[in-house]
């Protein structure tokens, strides 16, 4: 199956620093990538759609300003949490759309990036 | 996309066959069954995926009533591995630029 990979898969910053996050599609392209969030004993929640040249869609109650999203390239997805506050500690997870056999699709899922904010 | 029932744990013993239930009884003609599990502290791996006829690979099978109105997902030996939360989650095919919606899964743990 296709391969979504995750940079840092770890980091621990500062309160107010930034941390940026990276999600790629190792072997297809992807015009469409999503980001999720994932607190502790709890689902996927889904933050923000990123489109390849176009600006990327907020879920409602996601501050744009404070995840800004920006998808540089076909293979290449960014996640930039802004002034992080320890209330931003939690799991990233990346994914992009990809072939699952006989014309259908699934999503592909990066490995995650685990943020703590201290 | 059609909203999903399902158990919230179940055990198995290991090597044992691992049969994991799912309601979407307001499933639509179009709604595909997707199938993906989340081992704790990574992202979520897709498993497999149906429309009406069941469906078999490497990792599982797939079976799906005749009225599609629920489905079962089945690890033929199970092993600790296996351990994680399985996700069934209902969509429309060639649906790439929409997102995934979790529910809460069902947590599996296979015992020794």
């Amino acid at each position: 199956g296709a391969v979504v990979s995750q940079h840092p898969s770890r980091v621990i910053c500062k309160s107010g620093t930034s941390v940026k996050i990276e999600c790629r599609s190792l072997d297809f392209q992807a015009t469409t990538m999503f980001w999720y969030r994932q607190f502790p004993k709890k689902s996927l929640m889904l933050m923000a759609t990123s489109n390849e040249g176009s600006k990327a869609t907020y879920e409602q109650g996601v501050e744009k300003d404070k995840f800004l999203i920006n998808h540089a390239s076909l293979t290449l997805s960014t996640l930039t949490v802004t002034s992080a506050h320890p209330e931003d500690s939690s799991f990233y997870i990346c994914s992009a759309p990809g072939l699952a056999g006989f014309g259908t699709e699934t999503q592909y899922f990066g490995p995650g990036t685990r943020l703590l904010v201290l | 996309d059609a909203k999903t029932t399902q158990p919230p744990s179940m055990d198995c013993a290991e090597g044992r066959a691992a049969n994991l239930p799912c309601n979407h009884s307001t499933i639509s003609g179009n709604e595909y069954v997707y199938w993906y599990r989340q081992i704790h502290s990574q992202g979520p791996q897709y498993i497999i995926h149906g429309l009406k006829n069941n469906e078999t690979n490497e990792m599982a099978s797939l079976i799906i009533t005749e009225d599609r109105k629920s489905s079962t997902l089945i690890l033929p030996h199970a092993t600790l591995r296996d351990t994680a939360v399985y996700y069934c989650i209902v969509r429309v095919v060639y649906s790439g630029n929409t997102p995934l919606v979790f529910g809460k899964g069902t947590r599996l743990s296979v015992i020794a």
